[in-house]
């Protein structure tokens, strides 16, 4: 693995069903985020974490949960999806949270019907 | 609020030079950043500031004017690849990245 990765590319789930959007970054950063990309929208944050057993709501959290049990990994999951979650979904660190060069995963494109 | 705001779209001619301006207004700030996103792609960065004045690196000259709330991103020569998204971003006082919705950039040859 060199730098961050996320899976799966792209997924397409029906409403109501729990999903879980994996991701890792080999790069030993403290920070963590996850953000979702919709058309004319800037990149809103969805959770993160600063440190490795830490996590924090962004701007929209809801319908969404995070846990970071190790510095590597920061899944991402929808417990119950609604078509509104239909959106490409990134993941990003940073070496830590006072800094915020942030490095992105290839991103996660999701659909919900 | 935090607001962020930069054009939605420019067009540019291959060789040419462009200015993609950025105003923001957040709760406090920590530096400001500039990313390209290629359509389909994650975000790479490009240029940060944190003190006023010119930053420059190769083709690519970022501003910064904190008193203003203001920032450019300067492209030189540009070059077909250069068509792209160009994102601005915030470090507010919470140390949170605040985005701006991205500036498509079309060039033509």
């Amino acid at each position: 693995i060199a730098g961050i990765t996320q899976a799966p590319t792209s997924q397409i789930l029906a409403a109501g069903r729990r999903m879980t959007l994996r991701c890792t970054q080999d790069m030993r950063h403290n920070a963590m985020y996850w953000y979702r990309q919709d058309l004319g929208l800037g990149l809103r944050l969805i959770h993160y974490s600063n440190t490795a057993g830490t996590t924090g709501k962004g701007e929209v959290p809801d319908g969404y949960s995070v846990s970071r049990a190790n510095t590597d990994d920061f899944p991402l999951t929808l417990a119950s999806a609604v078509p509104s979650q239909t959106s490409v979904y990134f993941c990003a660190s940073s070496l830590d949270s006072s800094y915020n060069e942030q490095f992105f995963g290839p991103g996660t494109r999701l659909t919900v019907l | 609020g935090q607001n962020i705001d930069q054009p939605t779209e420019m067009t540019a001619t291959e060789g040419a030079i462009v200015q993609i301006n950025c105003t923001y207004q957040t709760s406090g700030f920590n530096g400001l950043f500039w990313y390209q996103q290629h359509a389909g792609e994650a975000p790479t960065f490009l240029s940060y500031n944190v003190l006023d004045g010119l930053e420059e690196k190769g083709r690519f000259s970022s501003f910064l004017s904190r008193s203003k709330g203001y920032s450019y991103l300067l492209l030189k020569e540009l070059q077909m690849k250069d068509s792209a998204s160009y994102l601005c971003a915030v470090t507010d006082s919470n140390y949170q990245l605040i985005w701006g919705a991205g500036t498509k950039l079309i060039i033509k040859p």
